[in-house]
C-alpha cells in the first residue's frame, strides 16, 4: 500500500530559527513529490515539485531534497519567520495517473516570537 | 482572478439530510477534484474530473456523488448525511492531470450530527 510518513508530527521553534521537516515514502513506481503548506482555515498552497531527476529545489526560505533511492525528502525552512506558522504537507505522485496522489498527514509548525 | 472558491464554508446537517457542495475555478482548468480531510490523516480523494461532462471514482467514493455539467463547476453531492462525513472538503483543480499543480480552494466544514 502506498504511504507517505512525515515527521514530525508537530514542531515549535523561536522565530528566526531553522528547521528541517522529514518526508519518508513506499509509494512505487515514483512520479513525482511535492510540498504543500497549509495555513489553518485554508487550502494546501504549493511550495515545491520535483521529479525523479531533481534533487533538490527551492522557493524563497524552502529548501525541499529529495533522495529517490531512500525515498525520503525533506523541507528545511531557513530564518523562519511568524508567517510560517502553518501545516506543511508531503505530497506523492506515484505514476501518470491524476488519481495516484499520496497525502501525507502533514507537521504542524509553529514559530514563536 | 478569484481562484478556486467553495460555498459553502460551513455548514451543520442532521443525519439523513441531503446537500450540495460547490465549486468553481475560472483557471479554465480541465482537472477538478474533491478531498476530505479529517484529523490526523492525509487528504483522501473522494471524486475527480477530468474533464466537462466526465467524473470517476477516487479512493473514498462511497456516499458521494459528483457532477460535472460546466467546465469550471464540480458539484459534489451527499444525498443521506452520516457523521462518518464530518470533515473538511476540499475542491482542487489542475491544468493538467500529472505534474501540473493542484490549485486548492479554501475548504468547506461540515458536520453531520
Amino acid at each position: 500500500k502506498n504511504q507517505v510518513e512525515q515527521n514530525p508530527q508537530s514542531l515549535i521553534i523561536l522565530e528566526g530559527k531553522n528547521c528541517t521537516l522529514q518526508c519518508n515514502y513506499t509509494v512505487s513506481p515514483f512520479s513525482n513529490l511535492r510540498w504543500y503548506k497549509q495555513d489553518t482555515g485554508r487550502g494546501p498552497v504549493s511550495l515545491t515539485i520535483m521529479t525523479f531527476s531533481e534533487n533538490t529545489k527551492s522557493n524563497g526560505r524552502y529548501t525541499a531534497t529529495l533522495d529517490a533511492d531512500t525515498k525520503q525528502s525533506s523541507l528545511h525552512i531557513t530564518a523562519s519567520q511568524l508567517s510560517d506558522s502553518a501545516s506543511y504537507i508531503c505530497v506523492v505522485s506515484g505514476n501518470t495517473g491524476r488519481r495516484a496522489l499520496t497525502f501525507g498527514s502533514g507537521t504542524r509548525l509553529q514559530v514563536q516570537p | 482572478n478569484a481562484g478556486v472558491t467553495q460555498t459553502p464554508k460551513f455548514r451543520v446537517l442532521k443525519t439523513g439530510q441531503s446537500m450540495t457542495l460547490l465549486c468553481a475555478q475560472d483557471m479554465n482548468h480541465e482537472y477538478m477534484y474533491w478531498y476530505r480531510q479529517d484529523p490526523g490523516m492525509g487528504l483522501r480523494l473522494i471524486h475527480y474530473s477530468v474533464g466537462e461532462g466526465t467524473t470517476a471514482k477516487g479512493e473514498v467514493p462511497d456516499g458521494y456523488n459528483v457532477s460535472r455539467l460546466k467546465k469550471q463547476n464540480f458539484l459534489l453531492g451527499l444525498e443521506s448525511a452520516a457523521p462518518s462525513q464530518t470533515s473538511v472538503y476540499f475542491c482542487a483543480s489542475s491544468y493538467d492531470g500529472v505534474l501540473d499543480e493542484q490549485f486548492f480552494g479554501p475548504g468547506t466544514r461540515l458536520t453531520v450530527l
